[in-house]
């Protein structure tokens, strides 16, 4: 159960894009389509935004998106704004009915 | 509207015993999966534990399994967090958390546990 590895921080400029890795092995995102994206404010309950790998819960925008190559899955913010400052958590089914998170990046809007 | 409302948290000394309450309304809770995720002061989220519907099936993070018991009662909405041989390394932010299919979908606001003397 040892924890995702993601980068501790990126950021991006107003309209561009930017991709969050989310490092595991094959027991948890290499063996599954279950990683999830959580955001959360400073203060805030965290939010999801993606689920199996790619799904977009309603009333996400689909600025936001998710894929998975092996055991390394990413989360893209496209059209950066503003309001996507934030804490970006990926989250892993692990087996056994357990789960595994990475540890969060900030992303900061230049 | 999907509500889930977090209470119990509070200081308690190091070997101590603390009982987290989330009640939830607003859906039909005894058809979903629960779970306790935490969030140590400034640190990542680390789940804690789940249950299946029915209450008979409970899943722990390996660094719990022994001290922190999760539960449901089914009839008052509500589940439960019971905390035991608390250590430092306990003291966190608490949410009680709504599964999705496999990820967490609905998230309350958090109860904060510290443990210290």
């Amino acid at each position: 159960q040892s924890a995702l590895t993601q980068p501790p921080s990126a950021s991006g400029s107003p309209g561009q894009s930017v991709t969050i890795s989310c490092t595991g092995t094959s027991s948890d995102v290499g063996g599954y389509k279950y990683v999830s994206w959580y955001q959360q404010y400073p203060g805030k309950a965290p939010k999801l935004i993606i689920f199996d790998v790619s799904e977009r819960p309603s009333g996400v925008p689909d600025r936001f998106s998710g894929s998975k190559s092996g055991n390394t899955a990413s989360l893209t913010v496209s059209g950066l704004r503003a309001e996507d400052e934030a804490d970006y958590y990926c989250s892993s089914f692990a087996g056994s009915k357990s789960y595994v998170f990475g540890g969060g990046t900030k992303v900061t809007v230049l | 509207e999907m509500q889930v409302v977090e209470s119990g948290g509070g200081l308690v000394q190091p070997g101590g015993s603390l009982r987290l309450s989330c009640a939830a309304s607003g859906f039909t809770f005894n058809t979903h999966w629960m779970a306790w995720v935490r969030q140590a002061p400034g640190k990542g989220l680390e789940w804690v534990a789940n249950i299946n519907p029915d209450g008979d099936k409970t899943h722990y993070v390996d660094s719990v399994k022994g001290r922190l018991t999760i539960s449901r009662d089914n009839a008052k909405n509500s589940l439960f967090l019971q905390m035991n041989s608390l250590t430092a390394e306990d003291t966190a932010l608490y949410y009680c958390v709504i599964h999705g299919a496999w990820n967490f979908g609905y998230w309350g606001q958090g109860t904060l546990v510290t443990v210290s003397s």
